[in-house]
C-alpha cells in the first residue's frame, strides 16, 4: 500500500524558514515525482513544486521561486519542502502528492507573530 | 503558464440529481506521447484530495460509476449521474501535462 506521510503542524514567526517532510512507503521512491501543494485557509489547490527522487532535479512554479527548496533523500525515502521568508499569507496545508494519485495528509504551517 | 478555468464555481444539488461541472484549459493538454493528463478531484472538509479521473475519462479504482469524465484538447467535463449526499464538496480538475495546474475549484452542495 502506497503511503506519505508527513511531518507534524509547524509554527514559525515572520520571516522565519520551515521545513517539511514527506515519507514514502509502499513503491520505489525514485521511480516518481514528488510533488508540494499549497493549501490557503478556504482557498484551493496550488502547485508549488516538484523534485525527481532519481537525480535531485527540481521544477518550481513561478509564484514559489527564489523562497521555495524541494529535495530528496533517497536512503529515507524522503522527500522535503522548505519555505523561507514566511509570511502571513504562507499559512496554509501543504501537501506532498506522487503520481497525483497518492497523496498525504497534509501539514499545517501557521505564520503569526 | 497553464491557466485552468472551472465553472460553475458553486453548484447546489438535489439528491438524486445529475450535475455537471466544466473545466477549460488555456492551451491544448495533449502531451507529446499522445496522452491528455487531466485529471479530476473531490476534496472533502478536513480531508486530503482524492483523485476521482486519470487521464479524462478513466475511474480510479474505488470511485463510484456515477462519477464520469470526457472532454478532448481544452475542454472538459466531470459528470455525476445521481447525486448522493456523500459527494458533497470541492471538485478541482488539474492538469498534468505542461507541470500541475488546478482549476479553481467547484463547491457541490445539497439544496
Amino acid at each position: 500500500e502506497v503511503q506519505l506521510v508527513q511531518s507534524g503542524a509547524e509554527v514559525k514567526k515572520p520571516g522565519a524558514t520551515v521545513k517539511i517532510s514527506c515519507k514514502v512507503s509502499g513503491y520505489t521512491f525514485s521511480d516518481y515525482y514528488i510533488h508540494w501543494v499549497q493549501q490557503a485557509p478556504g482557498k484551493g489547490l496550488e502547485w508549488m513544486g516538484l523534485v525527481d527522487p532519481e537525480d535531485g532535479e527540481t521544477k518550481y512554479a513561478e509564484k514559489f521561486q527564489g523562497r521555495v527548496t524541494i529535495t530528496a533523500d533517497t536512503s529515507r525515502d524522503t522527500a522535503y519542502m522548505e519555505l523561507s521568508s514566511l509570511r502571513s499569507e504562507d499559512t496554509a496545508i501543504y501537501f506532498c502528492a506522487t503520481g497525483s494519485k497518492y497523496w498525504g495528509q497534509g501539514t499545517l504551517v501557521t505564520v503569526s507573530s | 503558464d497553464v491557466v485552468m478555468t472551472q465553472s460553475p464555481l458553486s453548484l447546489p444539488v438535489t439528491l438524486g440529481q445529475p450535475a455537471s461541472i466544466s473545466c477549460r484549459s488555456s492551451q491544448s493538454l495533449v502531451y507529446s506521447d499522445g496522452n491528455t493528463y487531466l485529471n479530476w478531484f473531490q476534496q472533502r472538509p478536513g480531508q486530503s484530495p482524492r483523485r476521482l479521473i486519470y487521464k479524462v475519462s478513466n475511474r480510479d479504482s474505488g470511485v463510484p460509476d456515477r462519477f464520469s469524465g470526457s472532454g478532448s484538447g481544452t475542454d472538459f467535463t466531470l459528470k455525476i449521474s445521481r447525486v448522493e449526499a456523500e459527494d458533497v464538496g470541492i471538485y478541482y480538475c488539474m492538469q498534468g501535462t505542461h507541470w500541475w495546474t488546478f482549476g479553481q475549484g467547484t463547491k457541490v452542495e445539497i439544496k
